[in-house]
């Protein structure tokens, strides 16, 4: 199964909000509400920051949400902040207890 | 909530090798668990779960009939049995909590496959 889409690099200043969209198929974003985003710095593990398309786990910001619209799901960031700036990746269910990642996008805090 | 992965190393393409996950912190036996890789600057890929029982594992693709995901709750570890491994396995692999979710994550083993 092809990975899900996203753009390769969004930018940002400080403040400023940001969304970062997530395209699957019918298959998979399109289907089920099991879309969940995750935060990576360098050299670090990734981080969860939005399951089930819209909901965030404790001790992240609310500066971070959630949506989706057909089979495109998205990240919105709010209030970027310098700290921000890292690689996020969307995810969704894909069937038959499989999961599918998105390509992953660099978010650069101007 | 604490996931240690190891068991990592460098390896000949064709060789095998068997990647664990200590976890502590939550109750094992109530959770799905994921193996997740991501090879050198590149994104993360989903390799493969099981069911809170063990009684379900599914695999990507490419890795089908080679790997082997196991888990052992009356130790809370999990495992990933690697054969016939491929310069396209090198990767750090990380193991995460739950199957969507992956609420949590290890700081991943790095396995290399060269010659």
């Amino acid at each position: 199964q092809s990975a899900l889409t996203q753009p390769a690099s969004v930018s940002g200043s400080p403040g400023q909000s940001i969304t970062i969209p997530c395209t699957g198929t019918s298959s998979d974003v399109g289907t089920y509400n099991y879309v969940s985003w995750f935060q990576q710095h360098p050299g670090k593990a990734p981080k969860l920051m939005i399951f089930g398309v819209s909901n965030r786990p404790s001790g992240v910001p609310d500066r971070f949400s959630g949506s989706k619209s057909g089979n495109t799901a998205s990240l919105t960031i709010s209030g970027l902040q310098a700290e921000d700036e890292a690689d996020y990746y969307c995810s969704s269910y894909a069937s038959s207890s499989t999961v599918i990642f998105g390509g992953g996008t660099k978010l650069t805090v101007l | 909530v604490q996931l240690v992965e190891s068991g990592g190393g460098l390896v000949q393409p064709g060789g095998s090798l068997r990647l664990s996950c200590a976890a502590s912190g939550f109750t094992f036996s109530s959770y799905w668990m994921t193996w997740v890789r991501q090879a050198p600057g590149k994104g993360l890929e989903w390799v493969a779960n099981i069911k809170e029982d063990g009684s379900g594992k599914y695999y990507m693709d490419s890795v089908k009939g080679r790997f082997t995901i196991s888990r052992d709750d009356a130790n809370n570890s999990l495992y990933l049995q690697m054969n016939s491994l491929r310069t396209e396995d090198t990767a750090v692999y990380y193991c995460a909590r739950d199957r969507t979710r992956l609420f949590d994550w290890g700081q991943g083993t790095l396995v290399t496959v060269s010659s």
